[in-house]
């Protein structure tokens, strides 16, 4: 199993340009999570999904959107960059609500 | 929603002990965790202890369980530099009739020979 990937690795954008994270898991896992992490401020969660086509906010949604299509895929967009979006995203999985969650190897975006 | 605490950083002497403390928010959260996050790297689950439990032991890693005060600790045993990373406790959430991981800031975990 690859368990959780995620594209791309690093990305440099623009202020107010467009661009979908992605993110695979092939352990058919019911929930997957999107998280940011910014130096010492540990992880905040954005969107997570507890199966295909269902959807939920966290605790930083705004300036977000993502959608569940399937088990496997939970992509992020962000529709118009800001620098305050400049950060690294995880994404991760779990069987259920609160189990270990896999996490995949990040991506760094930075937004100038 | 309120915090999970940790202190951000602690330095030991290679085959000291460390201990890593945290303090939670949900009295009925039946899962406390501890990830382990290597630089570079996403965060890898290090281990885990049940509310009914006081602590649990799993070679070099001990955990310890306050559940009267909400406090949660991870002792390393003989720690390396290889334990170098970054420590993040987390507790299990209930949310929206789902039960989500909350996690702490994390505690940078240096180690020097």
């Amino acid at each position: 199993n690859a368990g959780v990937t995620q594209t791309p690795k690093f990305r440099i954008l623009k202020i107010g340009q467009s661009m979908t994270l992605q993110c695979t898991q092939d352990m058919n896992h019911n929930y997957m999570y999107w998280y940011r992490q910014d130096p010492g401020m540990g992880l905040k969660l954005i969107y997570y999904s507890v199966g295909a086509g269902i959807t939920d906010k966290g605790e930083v949604p705004n300036g977000y959107n993502v959608s569940r299509s399937t088990t496997e895929d939970f992509p992020l967009r962000l529709e118009l960059a800001a620098p305050s979006q400049t950060s690294v995203y995880f994404c991760a999985s779990s069987t259920s609500g609160g189990n270990e969650q896999f996490f995949g190897p990040g991506t760094r975006l930075t937004v100038l | 929603g309120e915090d999970v605490e940790q202190s951000l950083f602690l330095s030991v002497r290679e085959g000291d002990s460390s201990v890593i403390n945290c303090t939670y928010t949900d009295s009925s959260s039946t899962y406390l965790y501890w990830y382990k996050q290597e630089p570079g790297a996403g965060l890898q689950l290090l281990t885990y202890i049940f509310s009914n439990m006081d602590m649990k032991q799993d070679q070099r890693l001990t955990v310890l369980l306050n559940k009267k005060d909400k406090h949660l600790s991870l002792r390393i045993a003989d720690t390396q530099t290889g334990d170098s990373a970054i420590y993040f406790c987390a507790e299990r959430r209930a949310s929206g009739g789902s039960y989500i991981p909350t996690f702490g800031r994390g505690t940078s975990l240096i180690v020097h020979p």
